[in-house]
């Protein structure tokens, strides 16, 4: 079975700098997808950004953009120029690449809180 | 509705009672997806439906939980006789067919509380 680790309960970072949130996974599949979500105190899951195990490169979205190291199976998130909006619960989570495959593994999750 | 509508937004029920707790996903989105969210933790999957069967019911935890999603439209998770560890946040999630590639989409979440 996948699993996905978030190795940090919380992080914090000062406005418009850079911070970076790690998460590691396991699996034997060659392909799958990787998600970073956001859960602000409104409860409700928000999609960051999404990778495809077979693109190299790296996925960005705006501020966001991640370090997808697939043999290190690493897939860490940076956000740049860190606002007030972005302070939020951080989930990372997997899917697996086969076509019937629908359930999302999450991590354990980040707590960011962005100091003005 | 524009997002994926669920409720009650919260519930507090004493143990040993039944809730049902419903989910109307986006307008066209096939595939239907709940999760519990326990206190600190991460989402554990549950049961998806795409249409109205199931093709995967493999995370409902024991026989008191069970979904039904009738018309394609609307889903309801019902937990029988609750239990104190049933207390959570359940959220629901649709996307426009099931698949991996495919980016779900969730609710607020239901948070319920058994006395």
């Amino acid at each position: 079975a996948q699993t996905v680790t978030q190795s940090q309960p919380e992080m914090s970072v000062q406005e418009a700098e850079t911070v970076t949130l790690s998460c590691t996974y396991d699996t034997s599949e060659s392909d799958y997808y990787l998600f970073w979500y956001k859960q602000p105190p409104s409860r409700q899951m928000i999609l960051v950004i999404r990778q495809e195990a077979y693109k190299q490169q790296n996925a960005t979205e705006n501020r966001f953009s991640v370090n997808f190291q697939k043999a290190a199976k690493s897939f860490s998130l940076k956000i740049s120029d860190s606002q007030l909006g972005d302070a939020a619960m951080y989930f990372c989570a997997y899917n697996t690449g086969e076509t019937s495959g629908s359930r999302l593994t999450f991590g354990e999750g980040t707590q960011l809180t962005v100091n003005p | 509705g524009a997002g994926v509508s669920q409720s009650p937004s919260n519930k507090v029920t004493e143990k040993g009672k039944d809730v049902e707790l419903r989910c109307d996903p986006i307008s066209g989105h096939t595939a239907l997806y709940w999760y519990r969210q326990s206190l600190g933790q991460g989402l554990e999957f549950l049961i998806y439906f795409q249409g109205n069967s199931a093709p995967d019911k493999s995370g409902l935890p024991s026989d008191r939980f069970s979904a039904e999603r009738t018309g394609g439209s609307v889903s309801t998770l019902t937990i029988q006789r609750t239990q104190q560890e049933d207390s959570a946040v359940y959220l629901c999630a649709s996307s426009l067919v099931a698949g991996s590639n495919q980016p779900q989409h969730f609710g607020d979440g239901t948070r319920l509380s058994i006395l």
